[in-house]
């Protein structure tokens, strides 16, 4: 079945940036996600790419796809202590049915 | 506007005791979805609905039960519930099976 794996933690300092990235294995993956969860919330969408897409850029969030290594990379630019959180990548299969998800990332932004 | 509301936000419930959970969005997606969410672990598929259909059951015991009443809401009936079920329940919906995928808040639910 389809796999999705990520770093458990990453920490950086508030100014710099954050990389946070995800693999996956499902080659027919259509749509792959960024979400983030704060204590206790839902999910937030934070963006989203689609799979013929390399790229894309929304204001401090940048997501990277390299499909040939079904690698999915997250920076976030400025990382202020409001952006601490879990971040799970997701990628949705061909039959567009399922989201599968990766077990998290948490981010820990020191002052 | 790109929201899922979901009530109620806290629920207690016994062992014996029936309870439902509510989502709603208006959005216009047609597909939507319950997930269960551990503590520390990712959430979890539990049923998916298309154009007010259950499409989806991934091998959910029948102590849970879900219904679509209509395109706008989704319900998840409660009974006979194990405190093993204490998670987060997240609702989510998308416009169909190929666009992004929104959630709501959630429930936290505590069975004793």
């Amino acid at each position: 079945g389809e796999d999705v794996e990520q770093s458990l933690f990453l920490s950086v300092r508030e100014g710099d940036s954050s990389v946070i990235n995800c693999t996956y294995t499902d080659s027919s993956s259509t749509y792959l996600y960024w979400y983030k969860q704060e204590p206790g919330a839902g999910l937030q969408l934070l963006t989203y790419i689609f799979s013929n897409m390399d790229m894309k850029q929304d204001q401090r969030l940048t997501v990277l796809l390299n499909k040939k290594d079904k690698h999915l990379s997250l920076r976030i630019a400025d990382t202020q202590t409001g952006d601490s959180a879990i971040y799970f990548c997701a990628e949705k299969d061909n039959a567009g049915n399922m989201l599968t998800f990766g077990g998290g990332t948490r981010l820990m932004v020191k002052p | 506007d790109t929201e899922v509301t979901q009530t109620p936000k806290h629920l207690v419930m016994g062992m014996t005791n029936k309870k439902s959970l509510k989502c709603e969005q208006h959005m216009g997606h047609r597909a939507m979805y319950w997930y269960k969410q551990k503590a520390k672990k990712p959430p979890e598929l539990m049923f998916v609905y298309s154009y007010e259909k259950l499409s989806i059951n991934e091998s959910v015991p029948s102590r849970f039960s879900p219904e679509c009443p209509n395109s706008s809401l989704l319900n998840l009936h409660l009974h006979a519930l194990q405190p093993e079920d204490s998670a987060l329940y997240l609702c989510a919906s998308s416009q169909d099976f190929g666009g992004a995928m929104y959630f709501g808040p959630g429930t936290r639910l505590l069975v004793l």
